[in-house]
């Protein structure tokens, strides 16, 4: 069945650049949108953007202006870069497949955990 | 932004009884409705899609309701695994919200 798997740093300095990769394994990665959602510790969801295997991509306005979401289908993976970030900015970062129901995202990774912090 | 609001924000029910949490909409999402559930350190996992679509692999005391601005996730018969927490996301507009939750403990 399709997993997947969420890297990249643990830690990121407050102003830099947050970047991540999300690599698909057990299934194709066309004909689907992949998403990626964040989660502060101990608080809620929240959808950072998303891209279709054509490249086209829709982000959430509160962070539009700093993020790019990227597809690579020869690796079968996705990346997330998330520009300038702050405290605020830590979180579990999710990725996860639109499987084609209601816009329903199914399977999700398992998360990474980025923190900002000097 | 299209806001989901769930009710109760936590609940404490005992194994057997029948458990209902609330999802509204601050305005029409159609049946673009779906439920996950949580349980710590671990990815939301999808129960119910399309609002009423019970996802393979879901036990059947799990079942979701409602179109438009109200919605239900009902868990017919508790059961201790079920503790966790829940989240509505609506898909019908961009950009896709999540309602902030609802913690179930098993008393």
């Amino acid at each position: 069945q399709v997993q997947l798997q969420e890297t990249g740093p643990g830690l990121v300095k407050p102003s830099e650049t947050l970047s991540l990769t999300c690599t698909v394994s057990g299934g194709s990665i066309s004909g689907y949108f992949w998403n990626w959602v964040r989660q502060p510790p101990g608080k809620g969801l929240e959808w950072i953007g998303s891209i279709y295997d054509s490249g086209n991509t829709n982000y959430n306005p509160s962070l539009k202006s700093r993020v790019t979401i990227s597809l690579d289908t020869s690796k079968k993976q996705l990346s997330l870069e998330l520009r300038s970030v702050a405290a605020a900015d830590t979180a579990i970062y999710y990725c996860a497949r639109d499987w084609g129901y209601s816009g329903s995202y199914y399977p999700w990774g398992q998360g990474t955990l980025v923190t900002v912090s000097s | 932004d299209i806001q989901m609001t769930q009710s109760p924000s936590s609940l404490s029910a005992s194994v057997g009884d029948r458990v209902t949490i609330s999802c509204r909409a601050s305005q029409s999402v159609s049946h673009y409705l779906n439920w996950y559930q949580q349980k710590p350190h671990k990815p939301p996992n999808l129960l119910i899609y399309a609002a009423s679509s019970v996802q393979s692999g879901v036990p059947s005391r799990f079942s979701g309701s409602g179109s438009g601005t109200h919605f239900s996730l009902t868990i017919s018969s508790l059961q201790p695994e079920d503790f966790g927490t829940y989240y509505c996301q609506q898909t019908y507009s961009a950009p896709q919200t999540f309602g902030q939750g609802t913690k179930l403990q098993i008393k």
